[in-house]
């Protein structure tokens, strides 16, 4: 079976701190892509980072870097010194090069900031 | 540049009956994905459209159904409207169908059946 699962239902962090959410992922098909996404409460979907499972290195946009281990099945964001702006429900998403391409969404992770 | 553009962005309908929602992908982008998201839940894929036919559905009932015009633009149908089918509709293009550079999100239809 395919799935995405995020446990942590939220979290908090302190302004300027890091934080990592986590996410792992089950799948036989050696084929995929990881992907992270923000929502905020207007609801649009706004995409941060993409992981091939073939790709050697992590993922790494701006403040945004994904711990991608594959071995584990995990595909965790880290987002370095949070800001205010940061606050939002976040989804770890999955898709196969082989099946057309359809998001596989996990239950998400709702992250408040505290100034 | 204009992102993916939905309508409307709010609607209440009478369990019963239909609703038409609608998209316009983003510009350059070929295939558009809509997803349905209920409250508190995650995003469940409905189907995706590439040249104007339907290309691959999710676990839905054929009362959902959809339709892409020539100039990419997509329309979600639902009939029968159930009290739990209120969520918000999400619709994604994409210029390769994989996803390989990423989707781009509309801000979504949230419909309330009552």
């Amino acid at each position: 079976a395919q799935k995405i699962t995020q446990t942590q239902p939220g979290m908090f962090v302190q302004e300027k701190e890091a934080v990592t959410l986590d996410c792992t992922y089950d799948t036989s098909d050696p084929s995929y892509g990881l992907f992270w996404y923000k929502q905020p409460s207007s609801g649009e979907m706004i995409f941060l980072i993409y992981q091939g499972s073939y790709d050697q290195q992590n993922a790494t946009e701006g403040r945004y870097s994904l711990n991608f281990q594959k071995a584990r099945k995990s595909a965790n964001l880290v987002i370095s010194a949070s800001q205010l702006g940061d606050s939002a429900m976040y989804f770890c998403a999955m898709s196969f090069y082989n099946q057309g391409g359809k998001l596989i969404f996990g239950q998400g992770t709702e992250l408040s900031v505290k100034p | 540049d204009a992102g993916v553009t939905q309508s409307p962005t709010h609607l209440i309908k009478t369990r019963g009956q239909q609703v038409t929602l609608r998209c316009s992908p983003k510009s350059g982008h070929d295939t558009v994905s809509w997803y349905q998201q209920a409250l508190g839940q995650g995003p469940q894929f409905i189907f995706q459209y590439y040249e104007e036919e339907e290309r691959q559905r999710g676990n839905f009932p054929d009362r959902f159904s959809g339709h892409q015009f020539p100039n990419y633009s997509s329309e979600l149908n639902v009939n029968a409207l159930l009290l739990g089918d209120s969520a918000l509709y999400l619709c994604a293009s994409s210029p390769d169908g994989q996803g390989l550079y990423g989707y781009t999100f509309g801000s979504g239809t949230r419909l309330t059946v009552v």
